[in-house]
């Protein structure tokens, strides 16, 4: 059973237009929650992350957003750039010691020039 | 570069034969933990070290593979009598004690077996 999901496989946007990726998760022990970026034939890239205590966190173009009631986290893009085109993960943290993510499948964005 | 290394990044090999995978981590990072992807699917947790000591191994896939850190600085996965069902990416990640949620990615090791 996934614990973490991301529905949309691909999702594609125009440039300068806002990104929404979307994530739902089942545990609620989950203390942390990541995004990363993946290029093909490279590893995934951290980039960024929330804490289950907060509701939003933001860095330059990309904010997260986190809905605890709801299990729902999302991550906007505001403005999408074409190089922004890649899979986007959502992970989130067990918590406690031993610190292992746990991945949705990924959603696949395409930003057209 | 001081990001995560991994070594090689493609490896071909004939079912039944074993393969060894290097990872180095950030140099600063005592964490380091190794996934599995396959096709279509996000990063699948195996293993992680805490320096040289192996805290968690019941997740690896099966008696085949196993992991090492014996100094508490690179780290080394190997598969023994791979299988047609091995072929994935292989990645490392490290990470500061105090910051488990914050993994930075190697560029992956792609196994093929043939």
């Amino acid at each position: 059973d996934q614990q973490v999901k991301q529905n949309s496989p691909s999702l594609s946007v125009q440039e300068g237009r806002i990104s929404i990726l979307n994530c739902d998760y089942t545990n609620s022990m989950f203390d942390y929650f990541l995004w990363y970026k993946k290029y093909p034939a490279e590893g995934p890239t951290f980039l960024i992350s929330i804490s289950s205590i907060k509701d939003k966190n933001e860095d330059g173009r990309f904010t997260v957003f986190l809905n605890k009631s709801a299990k729902h986290l999302s991550l906007h893009i505001v403005p999408s750039q074409p190089g922004d085109s890649a899979v986007y993960f959502c992970a989130a943290s067990e918590g406690g010691s031993q610190g292992n993510l746990i991945f949705g499948k990924g959603t696949k964005l395409s930003v057209k020039p | 570069d001081t990001g995560v290394s991994q070594d090689p990044r493609h490896k071909i090999t004939k079912r039944g034969q074993n393969v060894t995978f290097r990872c180095d981590p950030i140099s600063e990072h005592n964490r380091l933990y190794w996934y599995r992807q396959t096709l279509g699917q996000g990063p699948e947790f195996l293993t992680y070290f805490q320096n040289e000591a192996q805290l968690e191994k019941s997740r690896l896939l099966s008696d085949r593979f196993s992991a090492e850190r014996p100094k508490g600085s690179f780290s080394t996965l190997e598969i023994q009598r791979t299988e047609q069902g091995d072929s994935a990416m292989y990645l490392c990640a490290s990470s500061l004690e105090d910051r488990t949620y914050e993994q930075y990615f190697g560029p992956g090791t792609r196994l093929t077996v043939t």
